[in-house]
């Protein structure tokens, strides 16, 4: 079964550039979650989708940060402009209906200069 | 306070010992508890996963689960240079409420 697929791996951008990262989840998987890792520290939900709707955003800086997920598959999280504070592992998952385990993709590391 | 606090370690162990890791939590609505192992510049991997309070053993992995005192642990006996990751524990209420993470613990087992 193949994983959680993402990409870029790295990306390197300036302040107020913005950015794009894409993640395709496991086949059959209906949820999918895009997570903030900063170094030191555990990954932070940022918004999760139920097949094409979303779950949760409380936690997605909606001034910035916007994501989709088309036809229920695969995903793309925006970042626009771009800060400093933004450098981070952005990470995808994706679980089965009705499961908690989560399966992590291997993540995009971004950098803001 | 945070929801789930972690030692962030480094804890540094020579090969063999057994490891004993370590995290406590606020939210007595918690109810799934998961351990992920982090590789450097790798995504988290579902090591452990328990429900409610008890035991889960897994090969060397002990999972343990104090609902009472909110205190989870993971043990790992005849530690080896492999499992050198960062350890992150979750836990969530179910249903559609998200994991909570704990910051992880480093890991480092010397030869």
């Amino acid at each position: 079964e193949a994983g959680v697929a993402q990409s870029p791996r790295y990306k390197i951008i300036e302040k107020r550039q913005s950015v794009a990262f894409w993640c395709n989840p496991i086949s059959g998987h209906a949820t999918l979650y895009w997570y903030q890792q900063i170094l030191g520290q555990g990954p932070k939900l940022l918004i999760q989708f139920q097949n094409n709707g979303v779950v949760d955003d409380s936690q997605l800086p909606k001034d910035r940060f916007s994501a989709e997920r088309l036809k229920g598959v695969d995903s793309t999280l925006k970042i626009q402009p771009a800060k400093l504070e933004d450098s981070a592992v952005y990470l995808c998952a994706s679980s089965p209906e009705q499961e908690d385990t989560q399966y992590f993709g291997p993540g995009t590391r971004l950098t803001v200069l | 306070q945070k929801e789930v606090e972690q030692d962030p370690g480094p804890l540094s162990v020579p090969e063999g010992a057994i490891v004993s890791l370590n995290c406590t939590y606020s939210n007595s609505a918690f109810q799934y508890f998961m351990w992920y192992r982090q590789y450097s510049r790798k995504g988290p991997e579902l090591l452990m996963y328990t429900y409610s309070s008890g035991n889960k053993e897994d090969g060397r992995f002990t999972a343990q689960v104090d609902k009472s005192s909110k205190y989870i642990s993971l043990f790992i006996r005849d530690s080896q240079p492999s499992d050198s990751a960062t350890y992150l524990c979750a836990m969530t209420e179910g249903g559609y409420n998200k994991l909570i993470f704990g910051a992880g613990t480093r890991l480092a087992v010397h030869p």
